[in-house]
Parts: structure tokens; C-alpha cells; sequence
């Protein structure tokens, strides 16, 4: 059973660069068929998704975000990052990275509050 | 990108009560829709995959169903442990996209 643990900075002044790292245990992170995702959630309000890497290193990024954020794998540490630049007080959320075979989500971290505030 | 519009955005229902929230996509999705669970303070729970199949481990009171852009998920007998929000999520194009949510709640 894979298990996903955010960490990164909880506070990010405007205009800085949001950096979040999720762990992966219980299997390693090169497993074929898996992608790894990054989906955040304003407080009180819905999810969005932000993009994946897949294992064989490949991206996608939500083209509403695409401009500012960077996914990548550092298979050493069987982790995964977020870079999202120039932030915003829209940035604010909730961030959670995921696991999915497909893009059906079964596996989750629990979760990590950027709050974006000078 | 996909439109997911869910309704209603709130609900309130009793113990044992039958539960219904409509999904509905803004273009033909066929079967790529997922349901998730989501409780207070908690990351989502996927509980349907693929429009009507069961993840593993998920109580059989909940169901799915649907296909091309209207989409139903139902609680059979509403239990104490099912107060969260649900949200629906399409993956048939690229960005995946959710459902506003609908908010469950005990009368």
C-alpha cells in the first residue's frame, strides 16, 4: 500500500517560489503504470488539479498554471516535487500530492497548508 | 477544459434515507468519471472509478452510474460515517477536472 507525505514551506511571500516535496513509501516511485500528481484546495472552496509526472520521467501541467509550475522526480529519495512560481494570494491552499494508476486517485498524502503572505 | 456541475451543492438527509447527487459534464465523457469522498480536515477518498465500479474495500451502499454527460451517484442507506463531501471528477481530457462538490449533512 503506497503511502504519500508532503513537506515544504507553509508560508510563501508574493511573487516567491512555493517548493513541496512528497515521500513515497511502500513501493518505489519507477513502478510502471503509476503517475504522481499534485491537486490543491483553496480553504472552503474545491479541488484543482496541478499536474503530474509520470514514471517514465513525462509532464503535464494544468494550462492555467503551466506557465509557473515545474514537477519532478528525484528517484534516489523515491520523492516527488512542486515548484510553482511568482505566487500569489491565489496560491493559498491546501496542497496534496497523489498517486493514480490512469488518472483515478486512490492514493493521497494528507495534505500541507501554503499560505501565501508577506 | 471539461465543465463538471454538480447538484445540489448541499443536501440534508437522515439516517437510512436514499441519497442521490448528479454530476454533469459539459461535453461527452463517456465513462471516464471517478467519485471521491471527501470528510473535514482529510485528503478525498476515491470511492467510484469509471463511472460505476466499486474501489476496493468502499461499503456497497455506494453506487455510481452513468455515462456520456450525465452522471448519478447514490447512497443506498445514508449512515452517520457518510457525512462529507462528494465530488465528481472527469479524466476523459486532459486537465482532469472536479465538481464543485456537494455537502452532505445529517437532518
Amino acid at each position: 500500500q503506497l503511502q504519500l507525505q508532503e513537506s515544504g514551506s507553509g508560508l510563501v511571500k508574493p511573487s516567491q517560489t512555493l517548493s513541496l516535496t512528497c515521500a513515497v513509501s511502500g513501493g518505489s516511485i519507477s513502478s510502471g503504470g503509476y503517475s504522481w500528481s499534485w491537486i490543491r484546495q483553496p480553504p472552503g472552496k474545491g479541488l484543482e488539479w496541478i499536474g503530474y509526472i509520470y514514471h517514465s520521467g513525462s509532464t503535464y501541467y494544468n494550462p492555467s498554471l503551466k506557465s509557473r509550475v515545474t514537477i519532478s522526480v528525484d528517484r534516489s529519495k523515491n520523492q516527488f516535487s512542486l515548484k510553482l512560481s511568482s505566487v500569489t494570494a491565489a496560491d493559498t491552499a491546501v496542497y496534496y500530492c497523489a498517486s493514480s494508476r490512469g488518472y483515478s486517485y486512490g492514493g493521497w498524502g494528507q495534505g500541507t497548508l501554503v499560505t501565501v503572505s508577506s | 477544459d471539461i465543465q463538471m456541475t454538480q447538484s445540489p451543492s448541499s443536501l440534508s438527509a437522515s439516517v437510512g434515507d436514499r441519497v442521490t447527487i448528479t454530476c454533469q459534464a459539459s461535453q461527452d465523457i463517456s465513462n471516464y468519471l471517478n467519485w471521491y469522498q471527501q470528510k473535514p480536515g482529510k485528503a478525498p477518498k476515491l470511492l467510484i472509478y469509471d463511472a460505476s465500479n466499486l474501489e476496493t474495500g468502499v461499503p456497497s451502499r455506494f453506487s455510481g452510474s452513468g455515462s456520456g454527460t450525465d452522471f448519478t451517484f447514490t447512497i443506498s442507506s445514508l449512515q452517520p460515517e457518510d457525512i462529507a463531501t462528494y465530488y465528481c471528477q472527469q479524466y476523459d481530457n486532459l486537465p482532469p477536472s472536479f465538481g464543485q462538490g456537494t455537502k452532505l449533512e445529517i437532518k
